[in-house]
C-alpha cells in the first residue's frame, strides 16, 4: 500500500512570508496528524483530525498556523506569517481509526523541511 | 507531567553488541509505549510497542523492557548491525487520547 505522501519536501522562505504544506494520508485512514519536529527534538503534535473534524489543536499556534482537512482525506497546513523559529520538519501521519484498542499505529510521511531566513 | 525523558542523546555501539536506550515518564495515565526508528530524510516508523500489562516484549532482535513501578521503559537491540544506525524515539500515549508524546531522541551509530 502507498504510504503517506507530503509535498513539498523542502521549502525556503523569508520571515513574514506565508507557506503551505500538503499531505495525502494512507487510503482509508480516518485520523490525520500534523507534527512539528525541530532539529534535535522529538516530533510535537500540532493538530489531529478525525475525518474532517479537529480532535486536538491545543498545541497549534493559532495566531499564525492553520490547518484543514477537506472531505476527510487530504490536508493542508499553513503558516502565515512565518517566523525564524518555525524552521523545522513538518511531519504528517495517519492512522486507521480514532483509538481502537491497544494503540493505533501512526504512519508518518517523509516530512517537509522548512527553513525560514 | 506530559514529558517523556530519553537517554542517552547519542550512542555508539560496536557491531554485534547490545544497544540500550532508556525512557522515563511521569504521567501515570500513559498506557501505550511505542518506539519509533527514524532514518535521515525519512519520517519515523514504528519499531515495536508495549502495553503496561506485560514487562517485556520481544520482536526479533528488538526487545522492550517495561518497569511500571519505576515508570521506565527501555529498548534493547541485540546483535546491533550497521543498518540499525538511526535515531530512535520513545513515545507514550493514553487510552482515549492517542496523542503521542515523544522523547527527545537517541542517535545510534553502529561501528564495524
Amino acid at each position: 500500500e502507498a504510504g503517506v505522501a507530503q509535498s513539498p519536501r523542502y521549502k525556503i522562505i523569508e520571515k513574514r512570508q506565508s507557506v503551505a504544506f500538503w499531505c495525502n494520508p494512507i487510503s482509508g485512514h480516518a485520523t490525520l496528524y500534523w507534527y512539528q519536529q525541530i532539529l534535535g527534538q522529538g516530533p510535537k503534535l500540532l493538530i489531529q483530525f478525525q475525518n474532517n473534524g479537529v480532535v486536538d489543536d491545543s498545541q497549534l499556534p493559532k495566531d499564525r498556523f492553520s490547518a484543514e482537512r477537506l472531505k476527510g482525506v487530504d490536508s493542508t497546513l499553513k503558516i502565515q506569517p512565518a517566523k525564524l523559529e518555525d524552521s523545522a520538519v513538518y511531519l504528517c501521519a495517519s492512522s486507521l481509526d480514532h483509538w481502537s484498542s491497544a494503540g493505533e499505529t501512526q504512519y508518518f510521511g517523509p516530512g517537509t523541511r522548512l527553513l525560514v531566513l | 507531567q506530559q514529558q517523556v525523558k530519553q537517554s542517552p542523546q547519542s550512542l555508539i555501539v560496536q557491531k554485534g553488541g547490545i544497544s540500550i536506550i532508556n525512557c522515563a515518564y511521569e504521567n501515570t495515565a500513559f498506557d501505550y509505549f511505542p518506539w519509533y526508528q527514524q532514518f535521515p530524510g525519512k519520517g519515523p516508523a514504528l519499531l515495536i510497542a508495549i502495553r503496561p500489562d506485560v514487562s517485556e516484549k520481544k520482536e526479533g532482535r528488538f526487545t522492550i523492557s517495561f518497569n511500571k513501578s519505576a515508570k521506565q521503559f527501555s529498548l534493547h537491540i541485540m546483535d546491533s548491525q550497521p543498518g540499525d544506525s538511526a535515531t530512535y524515539f520513545c513515545a507514550a500515549s493514553s487510552i482515549g487520547n492517542e496523542k503521542l508524546t515523544f522523547g527527545t531522541g537517541t542517535r545510534l551509530t553502529i561501528i564495524p
